[in-house]
């Protein structure tokens, strides 16, 4: 079985100040990992995935990610962030081997970045 | 990219009365969908697995009497909450995996269901 922990369930943070969202899993298998972002009232968006390959995975917006194995470790950074960042953000895993696409998600974080 | 669209985007029921929700994958063919439950402020909790032309499969603690599910088609799974009570109240959101592309769901925008 998997579990996702998000270490912090609020993350205040100025405009244009860098920013990370910690987020840990436990798995006994492979896994791969997301970050999704949501706004209110609104479905989830998928922000950026884990599948194999560079530890270090980026997004269109400028957020980034780094997969840490021995660390079991996902956290997610963005180097100088904008108001409209401001939401809902979940980590999630999902077993990689004989993937069937459930996700196990962490408790959320809200970031709020202030003017 | 691959659209997924819940209908209706709200809803405000009587206790007692039942509700279904839809999910539709627009563009593309889901073998299996997934409804989740977020209670407001909480995380997304998985309560059933929806495979095209099968039952569903519940998660513990998840009343498949309460919450029926079907996927009669690769695009289309509907969750129907049956003789709903307050305590139902919540936003209900699925999401569709691409038949190809098996490492990534899709959500839709979310159902939120108010019981009065």
């Amino acid at each position: 079985a998997q579990s996702v922990t998000q270490l912090d369930s609020q993350v205040p943070v100025f405009e244009e100040a860098p920013v990370e969202l910690r987020c840990n899993y436990s798995s006994s298998v492979s896994v791969y990992l997301f970050w999704y972002v949501q706004y209110p009232n609104q479905g989830l968006q998928l922000l950026l995935k884990y599948l194999s390959g560079s530890t270090l995975v980026e997004s269109i917006n400028g957020f980034e990610a780094e997969f840490n194995k021995s660390q079991t470790s996902f956290h997610l950074r963005k180097p100088s962030v904008h108001i409209s960042d401001t939401a809902e953000y979940f980590c999630a895993v999902s077993p990689g081997s004989g993937n069937t696409g459930k996700l196990i998600f962490g408790q959320g974080t809200t970031l709020q970045v202030k003017p | 990219g691959a659209v997924v669209s819940q209908h209706p985007s709200w809803v405000i029921c009587k206790s007692g009365t039942s509700v279904k929700i839809e999910c539709r994958s627009l563009d593309f063919q889901a073998t299996t969908m997934f409804w989740y439950r977020q209670f407001p402020k909480q995380s997304l909790m998985l309560m059933a697995t929806s495979n095209e032309g099968s039952k569903a499969t519940y998660e513990q603690g998840v009343e498949k009497d309460k919450f029926l599910i079907n996927h009669a088609s690769l695009t289309l799974s509907t969750l129907t909450v049956t003789s709903a009570h307050p305590e139902d109240s919540s936003f209900y959101i699925c999401s569709a995996r691409v038949r190809v592309l098996g490492t990534e769901a899709f959500f839709g925008q979310g159902t939120r269901l108010t019981v009065v």
